[in-house]
């Protein structure tokens, strides 16, 4: 069954401005990993957050979760036109399921 | 130099064609997937190998058949392709399976439409 849902399923916003998206998920987990696809391209991962870890930042990159809540947000802050794609969030409950990924939001930065 | 190699990038086949996509990986990964997104971009693991052996098997037509002939390569086989297989699949690799903190490589996908 799937396990992350992203929301928006798509955002647009102009250069320069910050860009949030968030994940829910059903089930508890040991990490939950963000990933971007280019168009026609593969999925790069991003950042993992451990599930006893409440934020994380990677350069213009910053991930919080609440596993209270089951949930998870990726903001990008001074976007740019190159991080037109799309977001995916991707569970990891351990053991032999692998990453379970979301739906995702695409994001659109206008220039 | 690419990490995770994967052909054809496109394929357009009949319906009751069979076909193969070849997966290899440079990394060094002791594991293996096989991924579909279909037009929705909905991603859903197929199947999963470690060393050479299959650990995942999600519920998909036995008309898919994955081959690891070492742990750097992961083939897909189809069989009787359906209108319904078209979609893109990707191979990907990680450093290991069991464990958590898995992170995922993704090769660049194979396009493949059946007509």
């Amino acid at each position: 069954s799937q396990q992350g849902e992203e929301d928006p399923q798509a955002l647009s916003i102009q250069e320069g401005e910050n860009a949030t998206m968030n994940c829910s998920y059903k089930t508890s987990i040991n990490n939950l990993q963000w990933y971007r696809q280019n168009s026609g391209r593969g999925l790069v991962h991003l950042i993992l957050i451990r599930s006893n870890e409440r934020e994380k930042h990677s350069g213009r990159l910053r991930v919080t979760l609440d596993t209270s809540k089951k949930s998870s947000s990726l903001l990008i802050t001074a976007s740019r036109a190159a991080d037109t794609a799309s977001y995916f969030c991707a569970t990891d409950r351990g053991g032999a399921d692998g990453l379970t990924f979301g739906k995702g939001t695409h994001l659109i930065i206008q220039p | 130099d690419t990490a995770v190699s994967q052909t054809p990038k496109y394929l357009v086949t009949q319906m009751g064609n069979d076909k193969s996509i070849k997966c290899e990986q440079n990394l060094g990964h002791d594991t293996m997937y096989w991924y579909k997104q279909d037009s929705k971009k909905f991603l859903k693991i197929m199947f999963s190998y470690n060393n050479k052996e299959l650990i995942i098997n999600e519920t998909v037509p036995n008309r898919f058949s994955p081959k690891s002939p070492d742990k750097a390569h992961l083939n897909l086989h189809i069989n009787s392709l359906e209108l319904g297989d078209s979609a893109v699949y990707f191979c990907a690799s990680s450093p290991w399976t069991g464990l958590s903190g898995n992170t995922i490589y993704f090769g660049e996908g194979s396009w493949l439409t059946v007509v």
